[in-house]
């Protein structure tokens, strides 16, 4: 069975500060996304990462994977107070039956001025 | 604003109660999905439809009984739930199985 774990679970930074929040997971899979989650809100599509060393960036957020170590990092740069949010890992493990998305706990990240 | 929309919003339910979640989307897609979100704990896969037919039920107890009757729709049926039913119940959708999932706001559902 997949597992996805990420680390930490609660994340409380200043502004201007960066930090890397971390994903890993137990079995083969090339596919990992990132969400984020505003309270009482959905679930919103950061990043897709669809390769070993794949690394994408959007603006303070960037994202890699390294899919022989099983792990992806979200890397935020200067956070802003906006980012505060629930940010979550999902890893799609391919099967016969089809796609399974497993998803972390998801790490909640607050900025504080 | 995803394109997945989901009614209604909010819902408080009686355990003898029968209501339905619906989720709409008109992206084309030919996958959905319901997901459950407790607090606490991570997001869990209920249902998996890809075109109209169910390819995934995850020990989901019979009290929660999925509809599709095509590709832009799916329901959640709700029957005698349980208090530890209540929970945000996320509708999602793919353009394929195995492509990024784009989800709807959710229906906060509590069981009382």
């Amino acid at each position: 069975e997949l597992k996805v774990e990420q680390n930490p679970l609660f994340l409380s930074m200043q502004e201007g500060k960066n930090y890397t929040i971390y994903c890993n997971y137990s079995t083969t899979s090339d596919r990992l996304y990132w969400y984020r989650q505003d309270p009482g809100k959905s679930l919103e599509s950061l990043f897709v990462l669809l390769s070993n060393g794949a690394v994408k960036q959007e603006g303070r957020l960037m994202a890699s994977l390294d899919t022989k170590a099983r792990l992806s990092t979200l890397h935020i740069t200067a956070a802003v107070h906006d980012l505060s949010a629930t940010y979550f890992c999902a890893v799609d493990s391919l099967r016969t039956s089809g796609s399974r998305l497993t998803f972390g706990e998801g790490t909640q990240l607050t900025v504080n001025p | 604003e995803t394109g997945v929309t989901q009614t209604p919003r909010h819902l408080v339910m009686g355990m003898t109660n029968k209501k339905s979640l619906k989720c709409e989307q008109h992206l084309g897609h030919n996958a959905m999905y319901w997901y459950k979100q407790s607090a606490k704990k991570p997001l869990e896969l209920m249902f998996v439809y890809n075109f109209k037919e169910q390819t995934e039920n995850n020990s989901v107890p019979s009290r929660f009984s999925p509809e599709c009757p095509n590709s832009s729709h799916l329901f959640l049926h709700l029957h005698t739930l349980q208090p530890e039913d209540s929970a945000l119940y996320l509708c999602a959708s793919s353009r394929e199985l195995n492509t990024e999932a784009f989800f709807g706001q959710g229906t906060r559902l509590t069981v009382v």
